[in-house]
């Protein structure tokens, strides 16, 4: 099965409000990644938490590594229609593959 | 935007027909992957390469061939096109920075087999 789990799958939120994805994991990794894929397109990268950070933040986004846990969270504050995508994480196991969840769809409603 | 192209966007082919998908990139990455999606779902690895004439198999079983001749350049061909190879296909590339690899997609191939 898929090394990253997202939950929700799917997540229908108001213009403005904050959204809250979450990953979780299976075995022991180096890094953990969030991509975003608007609808019929390929993945774009979003950030990069290496498994020795717990927080980081670019712009609007904040993501969160528990390594006990196995979990992770993206959080996408003050939310806006062009947010609406799929989101995906992936964790980065050696030196090669990165393993993709099954993402969550987010929607934003105006 | 990355410079990863993929083509053709679209494609609809009968069954038994042989196809190929062309991926390309100018970024002079040597890691290049392909992956498998059905509209909504997870993405799948089908088949990756780390360097000129290096290829290998992916985690999901494919009837698909690749190959790697030149860095910027990693084409995936159906022999025989079947139903069942309808999906959307993507193509990526990725570079090392600091130790950990950063994927950059295209735009994929949308694939209708009938």
């Amino acid at each position: 099965s898929q090394q990253g789990e997202e939950d929700p799958q799917a997540l229908s939120i108001q213009e403005g409000e904050n959204a809250t994805m979450n990953c979780s994991y299976k075995t022991s990794i180096n890094n953990l990644q969030w991509y975003r894929q608007n609808s019929g397109r390929g993945l774009v990268h979003l950030i990069l938490i290496r498994s020795n950070e717990r927080e980081k933040h670019s712009g609007r986004l904040r993501v969160t590594l528990d390594t006990s846990k196995k979990s992770s969270s993206l959080l996408i504050t003050a939310s806006r229609a062009a947010d609406t995508a799929s989101y995906f994480c992936a964790t980065g196991q050696g030196a090669q593959k990165l393993v993709f969840g099954q993402g969550t769809r987010l929607t934003i409603n105006p | 935007e990355a410079d990863i192209y993929q083509t053709p966007r679209y494609l609809v082919i009968g069954t038994g027909k042989k196809i190929t998908l062309e991926c390309s990139q100018t970024m002079g990455h040597d890691k290049m992957y392909w992956y498998q999606q059905d509209p909504g779902m997870e993405l799948h690895l089908i088949h990756y390469s780390y360097g000129v004439n290096s290829t290998e198999k992916g985690d999901l079983s494919s009837e698909s061939t690749v190959s790697r001749i030149r860095t910027e350049h990693f084409p995936l061909t159906l022999e025989s096109a079947r139903p069942s190879h309808t999906s959307q296909y993507l193509c990526a590339s990725a570079i090392r920075t600091r130790g950990t690899d950063t994927q950059y997609f295209g735009p994929g191939t949308r694939l209708t087999v009938l």
